[in-house]
């Protein structure tokens, strides 16, 4: 089977720096996504990492341990425009793409 | 054209009803996805197309039926649903099955079943 944990709620205030965790149980690893969601919308891609280390993309950075099977989203320069779920999902050989529970990002003024 | 599209946005249906879900893309993705997402949920794969041809059922009642008519065009025909099966569907496309890290979803349709 698989399981992904993530942590169901972070809050943080505007311009600050914020890290969100999964840690994964799977057979046949490949690699992690991020996804980002606002309330009533639709998930939206944000990262793909296949091998270790730190992937940039503007203010959100993801990063990927294989031996720890840990990763992380970074959000930086928060902005209120950022509250929204964020998923990581495992991609496996030949097994499905499945989603963690989600973590609830809150940003205050 | 980075679009998927899906209709209706919203379906109230009663248990005896028959309806259909309608998905479509143009970005020439081959893989194509239903989701099943509840509230404060992830999504939950429900299907996958690749190459039109259905890859993936996990295990979903029978009152679920999707079609892939063309590469484009996904459809999900609904009959004799429980109140249960209230949620939002997203559907989904990547360029392949072996791209599925990077989906591409559509706004999903809200189904309320009474």
């Amino acid at each position: 089977g698989q399981s992904l944990e993530q942590p169901s709620e972070v809050t943080a205030v505007e311009g600050a720096i914020v890290q969100i965790n999964c840690t994964y149980q799977t057979s046949g690893f490949y690699g992690l996504s991020w996804y980002q969601q606002h309330d009533g919308g639709a998930p939206t891609f944000l990262s793909y990492n296949a091998l270790d280390g730190l992937e940039e993309t503007g203010r959100f950075s993801s990063f990927l341990s294989r031996s720890d099977s840990y990763g992380y989203l970074l959000l930086q320069e928060l902005q209120m425009k950022d509250s929204a779920s964020y998923f990581c999902a495992v991609v496996n050989y030949g097994q499905n793409f499945v989603f963690g529970p989600g973590t609830r990002l809150s940003v205050l003024p | 054209d980075t679009e998927v599209t899906q209709t209706p946005k919203h379906l109230v249906m009663g248990m005896t009803n028959k309806k259909s879900l309608k998905c479509e893309q143009h970005m020439g993705h081959r893989a194509m996805y239903w989701y099943k997402q509840k509230a404060k949920k992830p999504p939950e794969l429900m299907f996958v197309y690749s190459y039109e041809k259905l890859s993936i059922n996990e295990s979903v009642p029978s009152r679920f039926s999707p079609e892939c008519p063309n590469s484009s065009l996904l459809n999900l025909h609904l009959h004799a649903l429980q109140p249960e099966d209230s949620a939002l569907y997203l559907c989904a496309s990547s360029q392949d099955r072996s791209s599925e890290d990077e989906q591409y979803f559509g706004p999903g349709t809200r189904l309320t079943v009474t």
